[in-house]
């Protein structure tokens, strides 16, 4: 079945630098992939997303790159300010549908000042 | 973006009661939306599957007499957690996406419920 890894442990970096967040995911090859961020107690908000045959994708301080060899997504934010802190999750579309995501257990960036 | 808009935002009820949360999208109509569970520091669990005018799909493992689906509306589907238990205390979230071909989905604000 598929599986979707992301760095459990909290990323701490100091404002100003380049947060670099990994998806990983194996038994799939998905048609897209896309990056969420979530605050405490609230929903999911859509970020970026990336189709399989594209290698970057940029939104203001967003990068997002995707290595279908790899199987793996970075997710970038540089000159990265306190209000970015949250946690952030990539998602996949499901095998029994495209609008179907399956997430991973996202990632925490905190970012000091 | 569009506006998914969930209902109420918390609620702490009694075992042996039920519970409905309301998931609406204000500004565009889905015909299929979409209800996760969210365990503290874990992922979005996806539960089930909500179809306008259909019944709804659950995933493997959710019991759907207990987690009722319903999507009487373009703009409305509602998840009533019946005879809650403590176990069942989670943060629910809906999602939609906005036609039938969109990939991009539109979250609520999420419904923690604290059975005790």
């Amino acid at each position: 079945s598929q599986k979707i890894e992301q760095n459990s442990e909290a990323l701490n970096i100091q404002e100003g630098k380049t947060a670099t967040l990994t998806c990983n995911y194996t038994n799939y090859s998905p048609a897209y992939l896309q990056w969420y961020r979530q605050d405490p107690g609230r929903g999911p908000v859509f970020l970026l997303l990336i189709r399989e045959n594209e290698k970057e994708k940029r939104k203001e301080r967003l990068k997002v790159t995707f290595d279908t060899t790899l199987k793996q997504s970075l997710f970038h934010i540089t000159a990265s300010q306190p209000a970015d802190s949250a946690t952030y999750l990539c998602a996949l579309a499901g095998e029994t549908g495209f609008q179907k995501l399956v997430f991973g257990t996202g990632t925490r960036l905190l970012v000091s000042p | 973006g569009a506006v998914v808009s969930q209902h109420p935002s918390r609620v702490i009820c009694k075992s042996g009661t039920s519970v409905k949360i309301e998931c609406r999208s204000l500004d565009f109509q889905a015909t299929t939306m979409f209800w996760y569970r969210q365990f503290p520091k874990k992922s979005l669990m996806l539960m089930a599957t909500s179809n306008e005018g259909s019944k709804a799909t659950y995933e493997q493992g959710v019991e759907k007499d207990k987690f009722l689906i319903n999507h009487a509306s373009l703009t409305l589907s509602t998840l009533t957690v019946t005879s809650a238990h403590p176990e069942d205390s989670s943060f629910y979230i809906c999602s939609a996406m906005r036609g039938q071909t969109n990939t991009e989905a539109f979250f609520g604000q999420g419904t923690r419920l604290t059975v005790v």
